[in-house]
């Protein structure tokens, strides 16, 4: 079974763009969660889709905002870019069946370098 | 504030030893607790997790050990080998809204196995 995928691997954008980060999940998992990896952070919640709806949101700024289609592939977007937004973005997905529904798969994530 | 903090930040071990790593938490509703993986550009991949109603579990060399009056939990590599050498990520999350909590993660332990 194939993992999780991310696209584009690696992404360089000026100030002020607005930037999208796609994420398809193992087939099957139908919740999809997006992760900011930095230095100085660590690993920071984002927010968590299921069936097209945003269930969970951490504690970042309106600027960062997901979708999340029928077939359970998930976008990111980031409007405004900041230097501070320079990190790896990672995507994770979930089963979402009884017993598991935390566990989840991260896949390579998308390298995003802010200038 | 920081709800999962993680110990030692960096750790040599010899070939064969022993290598531990703790994590503690703050947040009494976390009710999963996984460890992950994490080699030079890759994704986090889940190596082993443990729910609060049992206080060991082991799979293969891996051992997490979990003390739920002291909200502590620690990860055991047992015959540690080079190919161990990564990060290593502790994290918490818990249910709640209708959907899987994001995973609040430490900040990661850099361990080295020395030949």
């Amino acid at each position: 079974k194939a993992g999780v995928t991310q696209t584009p691997r690696y992404l360089i954008k000026t100030r002020g763009q607005q930037v999208t980060l796609s994420c398809s999940p193992i087939s099957g998992h139908r919740s999809v969660s997006w992760y900011q990896q930095t230095p100085g952070q660590g690993l920071q919640f984002l927010f968590e889709y299921f069936s097209e709806t945003q269930r969970n949101k951490g504690n970042f700024p309106g600027r960062f905002s997901g979708r999340q289609f029928s077939n359970s592939r998930s976008e990111m977007n980031v409007s405004t870019l900041e230097l501070g937004d320079s990190a790896l973005y990672l995507c994770a997905s979930s089963l979402v069946a009884s017993g598991n529904v935390n566990e989840q798969f991260f896949g390579p994530g998308t390298r995003l370098t802010v200038l | 504030q920081q709800q999962v903090k993680q110990s030692p930040q960096s750790l040599i071990v010899q070939k064969g030893g022993i290598s531990i790593i703790n994590c503690a938490y703050e947040n009494t509703a976390f009710d999963y607790f996984p460890w992950y993986q994490q080699f030079p550009g890759k994704g986090p991949a889940l190596l082993i997790a443990i729910r609060p109603d049992v206080s060991e579990k082991k799979e293969g060399r891996f051992t997490i050990s979990f003390n739920k009056s002291a909200k502590q939990f620690s990860l055991h590599i047992m015959d540690s080998q080079p190919g161990d050498s990564a990060t290593y990520f502790c994290a918490a999350s818990g249910y709640s809204g209708g959907g899987a909590d994001g995973l609040t993660f430490g900040k990661g332990t850099h361990l080295i196995i020395q030949p």
